[in-house]
């Protein structure tokens, strides 16, 4: 069974600093790899998805990498500013229909 | 990206009563949402998968006949919550799977049941 760890459960910054995340899963057959940011109270925003045969994905001040063989991902957030307080989650696509199975998530806190 | 509207984005009912939970694609059709339930300070664990036309695919010890299941069309699903209790007060999201393969969420529902 397909089982997805996050690590660490929560981290605090001050601002400017650059932010890294770690995804870790131990079924290395996944047909993608997504990286979500959830405010409280709120739904999921899509940030970054890295299809299996990818390495990597960029858009802004974020970057997603992607190691299938070692079962690993890694979010990075540069420069960090107060709005990127939030629960970043990961998921891995298990099956072809697209079913996720997520992470527990990384509560980031950037002070001003 | 893709929009998924979710509605209510939440609701207070008292037990026993039904509530009815509608998650609609806007700019795509999506031929299987999925259905997920999330517990303060939880992850999320996926509840069902929703399959346009056809019967709804429900996780292990999801039950069938309190969390009903409709995808009547290729954008909307719906989740309905049967004779509520206490215990069923949660987080409820809602997604549907793009062409490309990425995943977009509703807003979710906060269900509370009194």
């Amino acid at each position: 069974k397909q089982e997805v760890t996050q690590i660490p459960a929560a981290l605090s910054v001050p601002e400017g600093e650059n932010l890294v995340l770690n995804c870790s899963f131990t079924d290395s057959a996944i047909y993608n790899l997504q990286w979500f940011r959830q405010d409280p109270g709120k739904g999921l925003t899509s940030l970054l998805l890295i299809q299996s045969s990818q390495r990597e994905q960029t858009s802004g001040r974020l970057n997603a990498s992607l190691d299938k063989s070692s079962g690993r991902s890694t979010l990075y957030i540069a420069a960090s500013q107060p709005g990127d307080s939030a629960t970043y989650l990961c998921a891995v696509t298990t099956d072809s229909w697209g079913k996720l199975q997520f992470g527990a998530g990384t509560q980031v806190v950037v002070t001003p | 990206g893709a929009v998924v509207s979710q509605h209510p984005s939440w609701v207070i009912c008292k037990s026993g009563t039904s509530v009815k939970i509608e998650c609609r694609s806007l700019d795509f059709q999506a031929t299987t949402m999925f259905w997920y339930r999330q517990f303060p300070k939880q992850s999320l664990m996926l509840m069902a998968t929703s399959n346009e036309g056809s019967k709804a695919t429900y996780e292990q010890g999801v039950e069938k006949d309190k969390f009903l299941i409709n995808h009547a069309s290729l954008t909307l699903s719906t989740l309905t919550v049967t004779s509520a209790h206490p215990e069923d007060s949660s987080f409820y999201i809602c997604s549907a799977r793009g062409t490309g393969g990425e995943a977009f969420f509703g807003q979710g529902t906060r269900l509370t049941v009194v």
